[in-house]
């Protein structure tokens, strides 16, 4: 148990379809991270979220929109995926942005994209 | 541009001691993580070394040579538990982590 928990565990879903991850933080962290894991590959940062605004977006195609309502919760909403999408999506969280500051990761969402 | 460099797979016996790799090229340096994951589980913090030399902690010791862009993460007395991937991720002068793809290690009785 990290403090941080992203639902649901596992989607499927197709192209044409809208769906959003929820991840959530239980340990007072100000900075919130969307992450991609595919196989093989190292770690993709999408989103970073310090004090509920935006500062970082790393060129993710518009299909992939973040909400941050508030700093212990980030969603990811999806819309007209593609199946090169099908990853693991991670959320994580750090007191702050930079420093010495571990990220606490949650446990993914599996997406596949049919 | 940036880039890690960690071997890929490397494959270790139980109770012996194993020194994963990793080298890097960032646009500056404000330290050095290394995380381990298991599979089909959330990556887990191991250590951060922000100077140069030799961090211990239990079984598991980092080291970090700024000026060589090199860092090494070793694990003492290997039990079966230690197989994971391991991923070493700098920081960049923008406080970002750069990931590399990790090294998956397997232990073997």
């Amino acid at each position: 148990e990290t403090g941080v928990t992203q639902t649901p565990r596992h989607l499927v879903m197709g192209m044409t379809n809208k769906k959003s991850l929820k991840c959530e933080q239980h340990l007072g962290h100000n900075a919130m991270y969307w992450y991609k894991q595919s196989a093989k590959k190292p770690l993709e940062l999408m989103f970073v979220y310090n004090f509920k605004e935006q500062t970082e977006n790393n060129s993710v195609p518009s299909r992939f929109s973040p909400e941050c309502p508030n700093s212990s919760h980030l969603f990811l909403h999806l819309h007209t995926l593609q199946p090169e999408d099908s990853a693991l999506y991670l959320c994580a969280s750090s007191q702050e942005i930079g420093g010495s500051g571990e990220l606490f990761f949650g446990e993914g969402s599996r997406l596949t994209v049919l | 541009g940036q880039n890690i460099d960690q071997p890929t797979e490397m494959t270790a016996t139980e109770g012996a001691i194993v020194q994963i790799n990793c080298t890097y090229q960032t646009s500056g340096f404000n330290g050095l993580f290394w995380y381990q994951q298991h599979a089909g589980e959330a990556p887990t913090f191991l250590s951060y070394n922000v100077l140069d030399g030799l961090e211990e902690k239990g079984r598991f010791s980092s080291f970090l040579s700024r000026s060589k862009g090199y860092s090494y993460l070793l694990l003492k007395e290997l039990q079966m538990k230690d197989s994971a991937s391991y991923l070493c991720a700098p920081m960049d002068s923008n406080y970002q982590l750069i990931w590399g793809a990790g090294t998956k290690l397997i232990i073997k009785p």
